[in-house]
């Protein structure tokens, strides 16, 4: 069965330091996307970070960038220099492509609340 | 570009009525997929719907339905509220819904139920 599981449900972080949120996957399919999505008191999901199975590098976007390792089936996201700002929840999801061949919906974790303190 | 709106934002009502949410996409994507947020369950998939099709379906009742017009816009149903309907209801919309395509989201429908 498809999961992602995020193990932190709570973490706190001084302003300005780096942060890691931790997020395991686990499928069969070779072809899965890899997301990162934060969502504040708003509600609102917000999209951060994007890893796709095949890619070798890990991605970075600005402040974000997401330590991919495939045989662990881990996509862990690191927060650099972490803002005031960065307080939120934050999801890791996955998409894969269902068994009947059409395109999967997204499998969200559990999500991880970040605190950054001033 | 306008991002994926959500309409209304915040809802309330009570048991046994029904309610129509509404979701536009980002201009141009022709995805839509909606998910429900409850404290408990967290962030579950209901349908996907793609060129006014049901792609994908979760594990919901039949009470919650939902369509796609021609123009991407979707509704989405819910008949005989129950107070465990009581959630904030998240519309995405991607390009044509691959699995390695970045879904983008709406900030939300906070429906109450009474």
């Amino acid at each position: 069965a498809q999961k992602i599981t995020q193990t932190q449900p709570g973490m706190f972080v001084q302003e300005k330091e780096a942060v890691t949120l931790d997020c395991t996957y686990d499928t069969s399919d070779p072809s899965y996307g890899l997301f990162w999505y934060k969502q504040p008191s708003s509600g609102e999901m917000i999209f951060l970070i994007y890893q796709g199975s095949y890619d070798q590098q890990n991605a970075t976007e600005g402040r974000y960038s997401l330590n991919f390792q495939k045989a662990r089936k881990s996509a862990n996201l690191v927060i650099s220099a972490s803002q005031l700002g960065d307080s939120a929840m934050y999801f890791c999801a996955m998409r894969v492509m269902n068994y009947g061949g059409s395109q999967g919906n997204l499998i969200f974790g559990k999500g991880t609340k970040l605190s950054v303190k001033p | 570009k306008a991002g994926v709106t959500q309409t209304p934002r915040y809802l309330i009502k009570t048991r046994g009525q029904q309610v129509t949410l509404s979701c536009s996409p980002i201009s141009g994507h022709r995805s839509v997929s909606w998910y429900q947020q409850t404290p408990g369950q967290g962030l579950q998939f209901l349908f996907e719907y793609f060129s006014e099709t049901q792609r994908n379906k979760g594990n919901f009742p039949g009470r919650f339905s939902g369509r796609q017009f021609s123009n991407s816009r979707s509704e989405m149903n819910v008949s005989t509220l129950e107070l465990g309907d009581s959630a904030l209801y998240l519309c995405a919309s991607s390009v044509i819904g691959r699995n390695q395509e970045t879904q983008y989201f709406g900030p939300g429908t906070r429906l109450l139920v009474l």
